[in-house]
């Protein structure tokens, strides 16, 4: 079984509606993190969580909530979805820093978002 | 914000070839990460390097931090099929940064 889990995976919606994303994680790591993917552009930080009911703004966080309930779970919501918003999104976890302050961090399988 | 710049940006190969990229920054880097992206799939953590000069193999894979701790390589000896899809590197600022930088991507597509 996958340690990161993401749902849906793919999902198509209009401009306005709300949509939420959802990331489970059976590694037991305080941390996640939800990154955007648009081609050209690598790996961009929206939010991220050090643990329940932390929340810190990542460098592209305009448009988007984040809510972090339990460790294994957190959840990226599109208020108002527009079509900029159509890229890959993934979740991600770590353990935290190591003794030396180094991360290294896991991604889910991500999820497609189509807003028309 | 502080980039990372991964070139080449794409790849066209034959199979059983080496391959080789690289990513670069002005800031100094306390760690580098590669990961490979298959299509429809999320990264996968290939390599961690932690300190410069280090030099880390993973079956036909080869990563080194370089000395200056502004740059980074991956090699691939023997191309094969499999190895096609993005990859990329991470990396972290300094001791305790918070957060990850990401390189742009290399694409590599291999012909059979």
């Amino acid at each position: 079984d996958a340690d990161v889990t993401q749902t849906p995976r793919n999902r198509i919606t209009k401009t306005g509606k709300r949509i939420m994303l959802e990331c489970s994680q059976t590694k037991g790591h305080d941390r996640m993190y939800w990154y955007r993917q648009d081609p050209g552009l690598g790996l961009r930080l929206i939010y991220y969580s050090f643990d329940v009911k932390d929340i810190n703004k990542g460098e592209i966080s305009d448009g988007y909530s984040v809510s972090r309930q339990a460790q294994a779970k957190f959840s990226l919501s599109l208020e108002s979805a527009i079509p900029n918003q159509t890229a890959l999104y993934f979740c991600a976890t770590s353990e935290g820093l190591t003794s030396g302050g180094q991360e290294t961090q896991y991604f889910g399988p991500g999820t497609r978002l189509l807003v028309l | 914000g502080q980039q990372l710049n991964q070139s080449p940006q794409s790849m066209f190969i034959q199979e059983g070839e080496d391959v080789s990229m690289n990513c670069t920054s002005s800031s100094i880097f306390n760690t580098w990460l590669w990961y490979k992206q298959d299509p429809g799939e999320g990264p996968v953590l290939l390599i961690a390097l932690y300190k410069a000069g280090e030099l880390t193999s993973n079956g036909r894979l080869t990563a080194q931090f370089g000395i200056t701790r502004k740059d980074s390589f991956l090699n691939i000896s023997a191309s094969i099929p499999s190895d096609v899809g993005i990859y990329f590197c991470a990396g972290q600022l300094n001791r305790g940064a918070q957060k990850l930088v990401f390189g742009q991507g290399t694409r590599l597509t291999i012909n059979p």
